[in-house]
């Protein structure tokens, strides 16, 4: 395991369908946390998980989208009934702890919506 | 307010030439960290400086922090084409999560 995965890469949808995105993290992090970017900005937090634990979720997170870590391992994001404001890019980070201090956090690739 | 506010530069420079950016926040911080991201992809840590810290190199990077004026600043060193990216800011929140300012975007001319 050399880092954090997110799959799909990219994937373009019509407005509104639903759409799921997948987090692998670093195996041995037990914190997960999902952003969102939008062109010329950068990343806004959406949501934050202690193993799988749903600890915090930011007001961008709106009813339409969902997070889960079900084992405390991988986590999914869905978004339904999608909008084209949805279109961004989705970015997953994970943070573990080192000699007893919290890492800094390593982020994936990121998933890029596009919402037509 | 978001923290972690860079101004918003486009740099353009000759391969070679140092590069700075600034970045600025307005509450009393722990750390502030940069990260680069290169186009249409992740972000990379680079380096953490920790709010009793006031310079801190790695490589060819050199941070500083005034916490007295709420700023951060970051240099590269002898830039390199593949050191054409954007560099962020940020300052931890509640969890740990990361406030981000817009970024800093530098192209390096070969």
């Amino acid at each position: 395991d050399t880092g954090v995965s997110q799959d799909p890469r990219h994937k373009i949808t019509k407005r509104g369908q639903n759409v799921t995105f997948r987090c692998d993290p670093i195996s041995e992090h037990n914190r997960l946390y999902w952003y969102r970017q939008t062109l010329g900005q950068g990343p806004e937090f959406l949501t934050y998980f202690q193993n799988e634990a749903q600890l915090e979720k930011s007001r961008l997170l709106s009813d339409r989208f969902s997070a889960e870590r079900p084992k405390g391992s991988f986590s999914t994001l869905e978004i339904q009934r999608t909008e084209q404001g949805d279109s961004a890019m989705y970015l997953c980070a994970s943070r573990g702890l080192r000699d007893g201090l919290n890492t800094e956090a390593f982020f994936g690739q990121g998933t890029r919506l596009t919402v037509v | 307010s978001q923290q972690g506010e860079e101004d918003p530069q486009a740099l353009s420079i000759q391969e070679g030439e140092n590069a700075t950016m600034n970045c600025s926040y307005k509450t009393s911080i722990n750390n502030l960290q940069w990260y680069r991201q290169n186009s249409g992809r992740g972000l990379v840590h680079l380096i953490l400086i920790r709010s009793n810290e006031r310079e801190k190199h790695s490589g060819r990077l050199r941070v500083t922090l005034d916490t007295s004026k709420k700023s951060s600043s970051l240099l590269i060193t002898a830039s390199r084409a593949a050191d054409t990216a954007s560099y962020f800011c940020a300052t931890p929140r509640g969890n740990n999560r990361l406030a981000f300012g817009k970024g800093n975007q530098v192209v390096v001319i070969p």
